[in-house]
């Protein structure tokens, strides 16, 4: 059985661009998570979806936008990248039981 | 909001019992998780704690208190190998549904 699969693994971008990332959870979960996670730190809440529908916002800017697909698969998009938006970006998926499984993450480097 | 704390960075000899505590604010309490995260890679699930008391799952255990907002996880028989950051999550409600918010995690170094 797959696990929860991210793609890219590694990306750099130059400030000011844009960046989707993509996210697959685990077969039969409906609900992904996305969470930003910089060196040192834990991993930052930013969306959560259930079902297409946002089910929560973290604390971040409006240059973040996320949606669900009905496969369940997800995308992350951030517009006017900022060399702060250098972090590694999870995904995590969640089916009936109360387990988030994290993906590998996408590292993204902003130069 | 929410507010988790939790020691930055421990210590420990392999073979030894470590204890790694987190304490947290929250509304809407609905669970607390441990993670275990090494260095480059995802976080991978350790234990979930919703009612007060002791879980306990091979080497490693984690225990929970609500009315203190304050958990532990016990690492028995250190191994070389559990060297790595320790993530505390509280899951709390929010629109609906359930968010964890992680603290920042506790670096744990196994020297032999």
């Amino acid at each position: 059985d797959a696990g929860v699969t991210q793609s890219p693994t590694h990306l750099i971008k130059t400030r000011g661009q844009q960046v989707t990332l993509r996210c697959s959870p685990i077969s039969g979960h409906k609900s992904v998570s996305w969470y930003q996670q910089v060196l040192g730190q834990g991993p930052q809440f930013i969306f959560q979806y259930y079902e297409k529908e946002e089910r929560g916002r973290g604390n971040f800017p409006d240059r973040f936008s996320a949606r669900q697909f009905p496969n369940y698969s997800s995308e992350l998009n951030v517009n006017a990248l900022l060399l702060g938006d250098s972090a590694l970006y999870l995904c995590a998926s969640k089916g009936s039981n109360y387990g988030y499984t994290f993906g590998s993450g996408t590292r993204l480097t902003v130069v | 909001g929410q507010n988790i704390d939790q020691p930055t960075e421990m210590t420990a000899t392999e073979g030894a019992i470590v204890q790694i505590n987190c304490t947290y604010q929250t509304s809407g309490f609905n669970g607390l998780f441990w993670y275990q995260q090494h260095a480059g890679e995802a976080p991978t699930f350790l234990s979930y704690n919703v009612l007060d008391g002791l879980e306990e799952k091979g080497r490693f255990s984690s225990f929970l208190s609500r009315s203190k907002g304050y958990s532990y996880l016990l690492l028995k028989e250190l191994q070389m190998k559990d060297s790595a950051s320790y993530l505390c999550a509280v899951t709390h409600a929010s629109g609906g549904s359930y968010i964890p918010t992680f603290g920042r995690g506790t670096s744990l170094i196994v020297h032999p």
